[in-house]
């Protein structure tokens, strides 16, 4: 399974746009990358999820370059609310089985 | 309505005793999983069923044994509670195995704490 790394943590503002980033550089040809985010005494929700280029929906915008080695979860208009634990997971396309990472704690301020 | 529930929130008790945790889903998903998230925050894999069939049973210790009644439901059972099963547990449910257009759903999570 293809390892991922992000960030630990990030810091923002309300009304900001927020871009983590995660690597991914040993990424199969069958994952899709995989972004979930988890609120504190929450569960972890699936956000967004994309193969290659750019995928957009009412939450998130995930872009991913051709290489596929990165991809970038972009946030508009952060609000306080999007404090959450940001997760990262290249998926092979057969199992949802995985182990998530530490993910990236955003942390948005007033 | 809560598409992934699990019972209870939180469960205290002491070493050495057995104990439960309960989970439905009413989204119809055919998969269901327990997931661990210890105090790193780290979420592993335990168990997943597909129609009340195990499919996926990680290294867990045989101290753990996961019971599907039917596809809606996957209870957990842990008998001989030690201190290191101290975790948050959660039960997640997706449309099918495969992770493609077939997000998991998780519930809110059971809070163990072994003393």
């Amino acid at each position: 399974l293809a390892k991922t790394t992000q960030p630990i943590s990030m810091d923002s503002y309300e009304g900001q746009e927020v871009n983590i980033t995660c690597s991914h550089n040993n990424i199969a040809t069958n994952d899709y990358i995989t972004w979930y985010q988890q609120f504190p005494s929450q569960g972890p929700r699936f956000i967004i999820q994309g193969y290659k280029t750019k995928v957009t929906n009412e939450v998130a915008s995930l872009f991913i370059p051709a290489d596929r080695k990165s991809s970038t979860l972009s946030l508009p208009r952060v609000s306080l609310s999007d404090t959450a634990v940001y997760y990262c997971l290249a998926m092979p396309s057969g199992y949802s089985t995985l182990t998530f990472g530490k993910g990236t704690m955003l942390l948005v301020s007033p | 309505d809560t598409a992934v529930s699990q019972t209870p929130k939180y469960l205290v008790t002491q070493m050495g005793n057995d104990k439960s945790i309960k989970c439905e889903q009413n989204l119809g998903h055919d998969t269901m999983y327990w997931y661990k998230q210890d105090s790193k925050k780290f979420l592993k894999i335990m168990f997943s069923y597909n129609n009340k069939e195990l499919i996926i049973n990680e290294t867990v210790p045989n101290r753990f044994s996961p019971k599907s009644p039917d596809k809606a439901h996957l209870n957990l059972h842990i008998n001989s509670l030690e201190l290191g099963d101290s975790a948050v547990y959660f039960c997640a449910s997706s449309p099918r195995q495969s992770s493609y257009n077939s997000p998991l759903h998780f519930g809110n999570g059971t809070r163990l704490t072994v003393t």
